[in-house]
């Protein structure tokens, strides 16, 4: 089976530029969730979605958002790029128990 | 109170040894653990999950949960270079559709 695939691998944009990142998460799941990852930080929850619904989000300003598609495909979007969103963007699909299974991550760095 | 909270590192351990990894809990009702590994640069891959009390052993980790102490362990038995890397633990927040992640452990196995 298939993992968790996200899509571009590595980004790089401008300040106040906007970006999408995608993720297809695993045959079967319906659950995808996104994480922020920055060497000071950790990981930071941004949103989880179910069946097209968003049923939590972090503490993220409203520049970050995102969405889910009928067929369980997931996309977020940052606008207005700020530096301090350089990080690895982190997909990840659960099934059961919150089990979740990452993708391999999109590298975002902002000039 | 972080909601989880893991042993400070970084952890050096001789290549034979056992590594010992610690995380705490904050909520009394939480029911299922996980253990991540992330290599640096490289997204975090679930090695371990654990819903009872006692030991879970799989090939040369064994994760031990204790609910009532609300701590969970993880051991890496016969420490190889090749497990050098951070540990993560993960405890889903109940009807918050999230992980919740410690700040992780990073281990260095000395050849």
């Amino acid at each position: 089976k298939a993992g968790v695939t996200q899509t571009p691998r590595y980004l790089i944009k401008t300040r106040g530029q906007q970006v999408t990142l995608s993720c297809s998460p695993i045959s079967g799941h319906r659950s995808v969730s996104w994480y922020q990852q920055t060497p000071g930080q950790g990981l930071q929850f941004l949103f989880e979605y179910f069946s097209e619904t968003q049923r939590n989000k972090g503490n993220f300003p409203g520049r970050f958002s995102g969405r889910q598609f009928s067929n369980s495909r997931s996309e977020m979007n940052v606008s207005t790029l700020e530096l301090g969103d350089s990080a690895l963007y982190l997909c990840a699909s659960s099934l059961l128990h919150n089990e979740q299974f990452f993708g391999p991550g999109t590298r975002l760095t902002v000039l | 109170q972080k909601e989880v909270e893991q042993n400070s590192g970084p952890l050096s351990v001789p290549e034979g040894a056992i590594a010992s990894l610690n995380c705490t809990y904050s909520d009394r009702v939480s029911q299922s653990f996980f253990w991540y590994r992330q290599y640096s640069g490289k997204s975090p891959e679930l090695i371990m999950s654990i819903y009872s009390n006692g030991d879970k052993e799989d090939g040369r980790f064994t994760a031990q949960l204790n609910k009532a102490s609300q701590y969970v362990s993880l051991l890496i038995r016969d420490s190889q270079p090749s497990d050098s890397a951070t540990y993560l633990c993960a405890v889903p927040l109940p009807n918050d559709y999230k992980l919740s992640f410690g700040a992780g452990t990073t281990v260095t196995v000395r050849a």
